[in-house]
């Protein structure tokens, strides 16, 4: 089964509201928590690693206040679209890390209309 | 910088025949090695890894790698393709240890099988 749950696996929001994305690591604690963007078509590109406790870390080109990321817990990491527009439709999928391995979610298909 | 190239964008195999994925990565130091698949809307499978000994790796659904440093190479190899391969297939690259180990990805190669 899963060791990282992501949800929801599928999104449709209004332009201008906030979507959250939830990964919960089941069965480990993930001190990090990377988030990727995937745009159709193209490879992953990491948007932010969060280390429990502590802010994010964000990539080059990423609004931090757009994408508010929170990792408040080992197994809870949560990434919060705020105000979105439609070129925001993009998947998103988090990974997990503990000490020795490190595990995808499974993905959420957000589509702002 | 670490960079991944996946050279082909799409390949097309008749089921039944070989498979190679290529992969070439930059990295600084020893690098770690992924290849994972990537079904239609769906997340990230890991089919095999590389971190160091053999430099032959097998993986899962019958795929192997072989890392060769001096080529900075990291393909992807099967004997006989199924027609349940075809999906994205991604390389990546990474380092040791912490919030160091982040993965840089290339841009995949969509893998077509042809019955």
């Amino acid at each position: 089964g899963a060791v990282v749950s992501q949800h929801p696996s599928w999104v449709i929001c209004k332009s201008g509201t906030s979507v959250k994305i939830e990964c919960r690591s089941l069965d480990f604690q993930a001190t990090t928590m990377f988030w990727y963007r995937q745009f159709p078509k193209q490879s992953l590109m990491l948007m932010a690693t969060s280390n429990e406790g502590s802010k994010a870390t964000y990539e080059q080109g990423v609004e931090k206040d757009k994408f508010l990321i929170n990792h408040a817990s080992l197994t809870l990491s949560t990434l919060t679209v705020t105000s979105a527009h439609p070129e925001d439709s993009s998947f998103y999928i988090c990974r997990s890390y503990s000490n020795t391995e490190a595990f995808f979610g499974q993905g959420t298909r957000l589509t702002v209309v | 910088a670490q960079s991944v190239t996946q050279p082909d964008i799409h390949i097309t195999v008749s089921e039944g025949a070989s498979l190679e994925l290529r992969c070439n990565y930059s990295y600084g130091a020893t690098p770690y090695l992924f290849w994972y698949v990537q079904s239609p809307g769906q997340g990230l499978q890991l089919l095999l890894k590389y971190f160091s000994g053999d430099t032959l790796v097998q993986g899962i659904k019958g795929f192997e790698a072989e890392f060769k440093r001096s080529q900075s190479s990291f393909n992807l190899r099967k004997p006989s393709v199924h027609w349940s391969d075809a999906a994205e297939y991604f390389c990546a690259v990474g380092g040791a240890g912490g919030s160091n180990y982040k993965l840089t990805f290339g841009k995949g190669t969509l893998l077509t099988v042809n019955p």
